[in-house]
């Protein structure tokens, strides 16, 4: 089956700190991967995401490429804002030719201070 | 704003008593999913709808009833509700293309059974 790891948190970091949340995936066929972002009381926003392998997705200043070879899609920003502070979720989809459903992660909770 | 939208925003009822959850998107999308969110869980896919049918129950018990009768609105019928299903309820839908294609979530339903 499909499944994807994430690093426990939370991760707290200084403001203007460099970020690395690591992601790992298995997968029966060729994923697609996402970032998600939630925000305190919001739903999940779509941050990044790459469809095959060596693809990088940017957004906000995150970035994460997509490696085949370690099945990893880690979110990396060089400097990161108390703005950032959420959780985050790496995703992974299988399309099956019917509604393809996504599988998340466990969620990284991200707090960034001054 | 993502385009799909959840009302109410905040639920609390009786173990007894009968609501529903709403779900309604304007983006075109064929499909649609709800999630359950619990503190310290990973998110938990509940149903999946495509074309309005039915494609996806993930052992979900039948307190927990869903209806579809169009593409754009999903409805989550709750009746006889735990405790322990006092949760974060998402709705998500998406173009159904390819796996790249994400998935665009409401802000959910914060529901708590007492």
């Amino acid at each position: 089956g499909n499944s994807v790891t994430q690093m426990e948190g939370p991760v707290t970091l200084s403001e203007e700190a460099f970020l690395t949340i690591n992601c790992t995936y298995t997968a029966t066929g060729y994923p697609s991967l996402f970032w998600y972002v939630q925000y305190p009381g919001e739903g999940l926003q779509l941050l990044l995401k790459a469809t095959k392998a060596d693809d990088k997705g940017s957004n906000k200043g995150f970035e994460a490429t997509y490696r085949k070879e370690t099945t990893s899609f880690h979110l990396e920003k060089g400097s990161v804002q108390v703005s950032d502070s959420a959780v985050y979720f790496c995703a992974l989809r299988v399309y099956t030719g019917t509604a393809s459903k996504l599988t998340f992660g466990t969620g990284t909770r991200l707090q960034v201070t001054l | 704003e993502t385009g799909v939208t959840q009302t109410p925003r905040h639920l609390v009822m009786g173990m007894t008593n009968k609501k529903s959850l709403k779900c309604e998107q304007h983006l075109g999308h064929n499909a649609m999913y709800w999630y359950k969110q619990s503190a310290k869980k990973p998110l938990e896919l509940m149903f999946v709808y495509n074309f309005k049918e039915q494609t996806e129950n993930n052992s979900v018990p039948s307190r927990f009833s869903p209806e579809c009768p169009n593409s754009s609105h999903l409805f989550l019928h709750l009746h006889t509700l735990q405790p322990e299903d006092s949760a974060l309820y998402l709705c998500a839908s998406s173009q159904d293309r390819g796996g790249g294609t994400e998935a665009f979530f409401g802000q959910g339903t914060r529901l708590t059974v007492v």
